[in-house]
């Protein structure tokens, strides 16, 4: 069966510091890959989403970047974070070619303190 | 582009109530109608879901509705329980999933 895996759970980090957070699944091939935030008691804003190794589409201009070096490996990065970049980070995958049903991750709580 | 609307944004109900949460869509060529379940501090889950081609599904307590031709599609919760508590989001997928905002449903004992 598939798992998606993120790490880490929980980050505290100061303003202006750099940030990389992964997100890997297992038990498939050429998946597609989401990121997406989650402020605090709102809904789920995407982020960035790829369909193949080093294909990113990106949704919402930011400060936030996400590359895929592997096919099963999706990275969100920033170099430098904001107060604004508070968030619960959730990575999610879909099949590429069986479905749209997407799965979540346990995602990463991050806190910019 | 997409949008989806869902509504209420809050529900309260009591326990061995029925609760229906209501989502309208924007663009007509979506054909696949997700629900998902988040519990506090943790991940959406994916409860259940629908596709075009059909007007109902039902998995126990739980049931969806589309209606195509108004563009807008239900969960239904029946005899609902304390463990029902949870942000629920509906979502429209045409080339990728577009959630709605979300609705936090209480159950009170």
């Amino acid at each position: 069966s598939q798992t998606i895996h993120q790490w880490p759970a929980t980050l505290v980090q100061p303003v202006g510091s750099p940030l990389s957070l992964e997100c890997t699944v297992e038990g498939t091939s050429n998946p597609n890959l989401y990121w997406y935030r989650q402020a605090a008691g709102r809904g789920l804003q995407l982020l960035f989403y790829s369909v193949g190794i080093g294909q990113i589409s990106s949704e919402v201009p930011q400060n936030l970047s996400a590359s895929r070096p592997q096919d099963r490996q999706f990275i969100l990065s920033s170099k430098k974070l904001l107060l604004s970049d508070s968030g619960f980070y959730l990575c999610a995958w879909s099949p590429a070619l069986a479905g749209d049903e997407q799965y979540f991750g346990p995602g990463t709580r991050l806190t910019v303190t | 582009g997409e949008n989806v609307e869902q509504h209420p944004s809050t529900l309260s109900v009591q326990e061995g109530d029925s609760a229906v949460i209501k989502c309208t869509y924007s663009d007509s060529a979506s054909n696949y109608f997700p629900w998902y379940k988040q519990e506090l501090g943790k991940r959406p889950q994916l409860i259940i879901d629908i596709r075009s081609n059909v007007g109902e599904k039902k998995d126990q307590r739980i049931a969806v509705t589309l209606n195509k031709t108004a563009k807008h599609f239900s969960l239904h919760i029946t005899e609902t329980q304390p463990e029902d508590s949870a942000v629920y989001f509906c979502a429209a997928v045409y080339d990728k999933l577009i959630f709605g905002a979300g609705t936090r449903l209480a159950v009170h004992p």
